[in-house]
């Protein structure tokens, strides 16, 4: 069964410009949640989709907007990029919402850099 | 909102020695908690978990310890070797309202050789 898979794997950007990164779940997953990891920081949740409905989201700007599709792939949409926006973004699929009865697989992420 | 604290940040061990990583949690809602194994350049990846009304659990030479009242848990690697190497990560998952994963801020492990 493939993993989950996002795109592009890397991504270079300048302020003001908008960006908008695409994840693919593992089959039969519905669930998809989307962090942001910068050095010291950890994970920071993004937000969470299940069937097509945001679920859930994490405590930043309406910059970072998100959608999920029919067949569960994702995309996540930054606008008016700044310099503090580059970071490794993740996503993770898992079967149910929230990750508590299914683990969360983890793509590879997309490295972002805004310059 | 849940706030989950981890520690050490970083941490060096010996190859053979245990490693002993620790967080809190703040949200009594919080029911399950992940941890998570990220290798350098790589995707993290579930190790071990547990849920609330467990105290212990282990598999091999990980081991994950529970405890609710004062809501923490800690990991616990035995017998270390290099390729245990990594930054690790705590999660605890609310089930109240906000029904979300939240991590901690990892620990860096390194094993000496």
């Amino acid at each position: 069964k493939a993993g989950v898979t996002q795109t592009p794997r890397y991504l270079i950007k300048t302020r003001g410009q908008q960006v908008t990164l695409s994840c693919s779940p593992i089959s039969g997953h519905r669930s998809v949640s989307w962090y942001q990891q910068t050095p010291g920081q950890g994970l920071q949740f993004l937000f969470e989709y299940f069937s097509e409905t945001q679920r859930n989201k994490g405590n930043f700007p309406g910059r970072f907007s998100g959608r999920q599709f029919s067949n569960s792939r994702s995309e996540m949409n930054v606008s008016t990029l700044e310099l503090g926006d580059s970071a490794l973004y993740l996503c993770a699929s898992s079967l149910e919402q929230g990750g508590s009865n299914s683990p969360l697989h983890f793509g590879n992420g997309t490295r972002l850099t805004v310059t | 909102g849940e706030n989950v604290e981890q520690h050490p940040s970083t941490l060096s061990v010996q190859e053979g020695d245990s490693a002993v990583i620790k967080c809190t949690y703040s949200d009594s809602a919080s029911n399950y908690f992940p941890w998570y194994k990220q290798e350098l350049g790589k995707r993290p990846q579930l190790i071990i978990d547990i849920r609330s009304n467990v105290g212990e659990k282990k598999d091999q030479r990980i081991a994950v310890t529970l405890n609710k009242t004062a809501k923490h848990f800690s990991l616990h690697i035995t017998e270390t070797q290099p390729e245990d190497s990594a930054v690790y990560f705590c999660a605890a998952f609310s089930s109240g309202s906000a029904r979300q994963l939240t991590f901690g801020s990892g620990t860096q492990l390194t094993v000496l050789p």
